[in-house]
């Protein structure tokens, strides 16, 4: 057990409709990223927030955003979505914000979306 | 721009048998490297990182990788496998001051019995 909790686990909506992942970080992580993994693009970066603040960017869709909380949980919305967007969205959480100097993220199980 | 290549999709070995998976990075400075492991329906678990220092790094579950920075690579190896290393493996590269790992696109182990 990593220490990161993504809810729901799994996931099946319509296209068009919009859904929300949610992510709790581990005790005392101040970071979250949150990835896709499909089976054409593999693992891919999407965002990653520090103590409430985006700090970095990946190949997040403009149609996704995500937020990170007081409480440091962070949600990860997808709206008018579309087939292509099925796929595994894993939550990670890290003590650092920055450099990674520590390297661990500790990943939640994901949640699995399937749009039909 | 970073980049991970893992040449090996599949790779099927026996119980037993040894085992390196390969990995190749693309990155200007020098590089963080880590080797995660995936098995079914569970997220991703670090096996070993590399920072600096000794070029050969110790993981869990017996195994180990080897930084070669001539080659640009970090290769996973385990002696003698066992049935429940069947799994996907990853592999990823950050550097001091990058925000993210950049994975490779994993090697996904089968162990014949």
């Amino acid at each position: 057990d990593s220490g990161v909790t993504q809810t729901p686990k799994h996931l099946i909506t319509a296209t068009g409709q919009r859904v929300t992942l949610r992510c709790s970080p581990r005790s005392g992580d101040l970071s979250v990223y949150w990835y896709q993994q499909s089976l054409d693009q593999g693992l891919q970066f999407l965002i990653q927030y520090y103590n409430g603040e985006e700090r970095a960017k990946g190949n997040i869709l403009e149609r996704f955003s995500a937020q990170q909380f007081p409480d440091l949980h962070s949600e990860l919305n997808l709206s008018s979505l579309e087939l292509g967007d099925s796929a595994l969205y894993f939550c990670a959480s890290s003590a650092l914000g920055g450099g990674l100097r520590t390297g661990e993220l500790f990943f939640g199980e994901g949640s699995r979306l399937t749009v039909l | 721009a970073q980049s991970v290549t893992q040449p090996d999709i599949h790779i099927t070995v026996s119980e037993g048998a040894s085992l390196e998976l390969r990995c190749n990075y693309s990155y200007g400075a020098t590089p963080y490297l880590f080797w995660y492991v995936q098995s079914p329906g569970q997220g991703l678990q670090l096996l070993l990182k590399y920072f600096s220092g000794d070029t050969l790094v110790q993981g869990i579950k017996g195994f180990e990788a080897e930084f070669k920075r001539s080659q640009s690579s970090f290769n996973l190896r385990k002696p003698s496998v066992h049935w429940s290393d069947a799994a996907e493996y990853f592999c990823a590269v950050s550097t001091q001051g990058a925000q993210k790992l950049v994975f490779g696109q994993g090697t996904r182990l089968t162990i014949n019995p």
